[in-house]
């Protein structure tokens, strides 16, 4: 499958647990987004990332949140102390990184907050 | 003033009409426009993207952008059932390399028998 990778597909945390999102980008492409989508809500950009680079993280919580995309393996999103109100879809993109390139997005992790 | 805009619907159409899904967006120097397709409980799915004015056909789809209006369209002929999903009107942002997509809250089209 040469699409983009999201893993877990779903995620059971109880408050102010640790919670790590995963995303392998399609073949060839090296940009990464992840994208948040509350219940009920639109799509909103957290942050964009290169490898071992965060470009543009204009969108991330200041506080708990983190994301990587190093060298070797996947994108991480980090939540950490989760709370009630992180329980959303969380969707990653990605695309060849030029600019106006088409995001395409993986199948998203569902993260639900006990 | 939400930076991108569409009407939530649903849109409701019988099968073999054509469906009409609008979108503005609010800055005018937003360059590439990008339409998905979310089925419930499902991912963005890419149908169209368009970068300059005019229409742009794919199939069963056509998009439209009028950047002077500030305004881009989606077309579905010939509508079928399995076209029912929630549109997304997707808008670059030009920070970030212009890598950043604004996402509008989507509008449902529903495809009656």
């Amino acid at each position: 499958n040469a699409g983009v990778m999201q893993n877990p597909r779903h995620l059971v945390r109880r408050r102010g647990q640790e919670a790590r999102l995963r995303c392998s980008p399609m073949k060839g492409h090296s940009h990464v987004y992840w994208y948040r989508q509350l219940p009920e809500e639109g799509l909103k950009f957290m942050v964009y990332l290169q490898k071992e680079n965060i470009i543009d993280e204009s969108g991330m919580p200041k506080e708990r949140f983190s994301a990587e995309f190093p060298k070797e393996g996947p994108s991480i999103l980090r939540i950490q102390q989760v709370v009630r109100g992180d329980s959303a879809a969380y969707f990653c993109a990605s695309s060849l990184g030029t600019k106006n390139q088409p995001q395409h997005f993986g199948d998203g992790t569902r993260l639900s907050i006990l | 003033q939400k930076e991108v805009e569409q009407n939530s619907g649903p849109l409701s159409v019988p099968e073999g009409a054509i469906a009409s899904l609008n979108c503005t967006y609010s800055d005018r120097g937003s360059q590439s426009f990008f339409w998905y397709r979310q089925y419930s409980g499902k991912s963005p799915e890419l149908i169209m993207f368009i970068y300059s004015n005019g229409d742009k056909e794919d199939g069963r789809f056509t998009a439209q952008l009028n950047k002077a209006s500030q305004y881009v369209s989606l077309l579905i002929r010939d509508s079928q059932p399995s076209d029912s999903a929630t549109y997304l009107c997707a808008v670059n942002a030009l920070t970030g390399g212009g890598n950043k997509l604004t996402f509008g809250t989507g509008t449902q089209l529903k495809v009656e028998l």
